[in-house]
């Protein structure tokens, strides 16, 4: 079975802050895609970043950057000197090799940015 | 151009009405998903077309809900005799094309809210 977990419910930090969100996955297939998207409060889902599982590379897009380590099935997202527009909820999901390209998310974590 | 649409945005029923809800892709996305997000989860997986076909109906909680895609691009799902428990926010994805590993990421639309009464 597939599974992703997002430990961390609710994360609330004052701008300027780094933030790292959790991401915890389970899957059998040894191909398989990783993504992020953020969800606003107006609630539109919104996509950040897809990583293969052959790809173990670190990514960094400005602010953003991601670490993806096979070892522990984990793909955590780190926000540098956050901002209060990137208040928002952010879900972490999983696509296997051998489906459709569902999407299975996580519960999500809430991220406030305080002024 | 035009992200993934759905209609109507908020839609209202009483207990053992039936909805449609209405999904327009991105032109030229040939897979086209349903997920259904409840307050505070993340989404569900319902039903993804590939083309004009179901290729992945095993989301859909039971046989009160079906989905078709007649012409390969506007999607409607369809809850039958809605109950209490189907009050969520429905949302859309299309994608290019989903090979298997899904590497293709998802347009999601602004969904649409379902409340029944």
């Amino acid at each position: 079975a597939q599974k992703v977990t997002q430990a961390q419910t609710e994360i609330s930090v004052v701008e300027k802050e780094d933030v790292t969100l959790d991401c915890v996955y389970e899957t059998r297939d040894t191909t398989y895609y990783l993504f992020w998207y953020k969800q606003p409060p107006s609630g539109e889902l919104v996509f950040l970043i897809r990583r293969n599982s052959f790809d173990e590379q670190n990514e960094i897009s400005g602010r953003y950057s991601w670490n993806f380590q096979k070892s522990t099935s984990s793909f955590n997202f780190t926000i540098t000197a956050s901002q209060v527009v990137d208040s928002a909820v952010y879900f972490c999901a999983l696509s296997g090799s051998g489906n459709t390209g569902k999407l299975i998310f996580g519960q999500g974590t809430t991220l406030q940015v305080k002024p | 151009g035009a992200g993934v649409s759905q209609t109507p945005s908020n839609k209202v029923t009483e207990k053992g009405k039936y909805v449609e809800l209405r999904c327009d892709p991105i032109s030229g996305h040939t897979a086209l998903y349903w997920y259904r997000q409840s307050l505070g989860q993340g989404p569900e997986f319902l039903i993804y077309f590939q083309g004009t076909g179901a290729a992945d109906d095993s989301g859909l909680p039971n046989d009160r809900f079906f989905a078709v895609r007649p012409e390969g691009s506007v999607s409607t799902l369809k809850i039958q005799r809605t109950e209490r428990g189907d009050s969520a926010v429905y949302l859309c994805a299309s994608s290019l094309v989903a090979q298997g590993g899904g590497n293709n990421e998802q347009f999601f639309g602004p969904g649409t809210r379902l409340t029944v009464l």
